[in-house]
């Protein structure tokens, strides 16, 4: 069965490092999204993506954050200077026209 | 925005016991799904269920649309259905709205 595959499943970084979350959405996918989950909390929206441009953005998503589908199969999340308050779980989610959301495993992101 | 409201926030429950969980959302939405999230953190699909009635062995939802609400039914729990279910809505593509959860937990 098709899935969604994040990577790494955990991350560790220091405080100032850019990170890169990776995704493979599902092949025949049109509509891609990354939501956030801290500890203890409810996932959050982060941004949705749909062909080529970003079509939503949360409050969250602000100029340290960006997204990427640089070769037609991977997409990709970026946080340019992490924050300890970045920590958190972080998800890829795919889908076609109106229909079921799948999600990837998360990526735990850790900032020391 | 859409919001969503789940409940109970916990539940603690003996081992062979039945539960509800419901899910109320403020607005009309034509997605709602059901998740599991496992204690590695994964978030499990459990239901796609815009509406109606569907079953899947020891577990089944209802979504009744029109009114705004969804109930999961977990029958006969056991120790692997604890962790925390998530409820979540949208229209079309739109982002899914999350709600807080509810936390299970079935003791032996």
């Amino acid at each position: 069965e098709p899935e969604v595959t994040q990577t790494p499943s955990h991350q560790v970084t220091q405080m100032g490092q850019e990170v890169i979350l990776r995704c493979v959405p599902i092949s025949n996918h049109l509509y891609f999204y990354w939501y956030r989950q801290i500890l203890g909390q409810k996932v959050e929206f982060l941004v949705s993506f749909y062909n080529n441009e970003i079509s939503e953005k949360s409050e969250i998503f602000d100029d340290q954050f960006s997204v990427e589908r640089p070769d037609g199969s991977n997409f990709t999340l970026k946080i340019r200077s992490t924050k300890l308050e970045d920590s958190a779980m972080y998800f890829c989610a795919s889908n076609r026209e109106s229909t079921e959301a799948f999600f990837g495993q998360g990526t735990r992101l850790t900032v020391v | 925005g859409i919001q969503v409201e789940q409940s109970p926030p916990d539940l603690i429950l003996q081992e062979g016991a039945n539960s509800t969980l419901r899910c109320n959302f403020s607005d009309s939405v034509n997605n709602l799904q059901w998740f599991h999230q496992n204690p590695w953190g994964q978030l499990i699909n459990l239901f796609y269920i815009p509406s109606g009635t569907k079953q899947n062995g020891r577990l089944s939802a209802t979504t009744v649309a029109t009114e705004r609400y969804s109930l999961l039914y977990i029958s006969s729990s056991q120790t692997t259905d604890s962790g925390v279910y998530f409820c979540a809505v949208r229209r079309g593509n739109e982002k899914l709205t999350f709600g807080t959860g509810t936390r299970l937990t079935i003791i032996p």
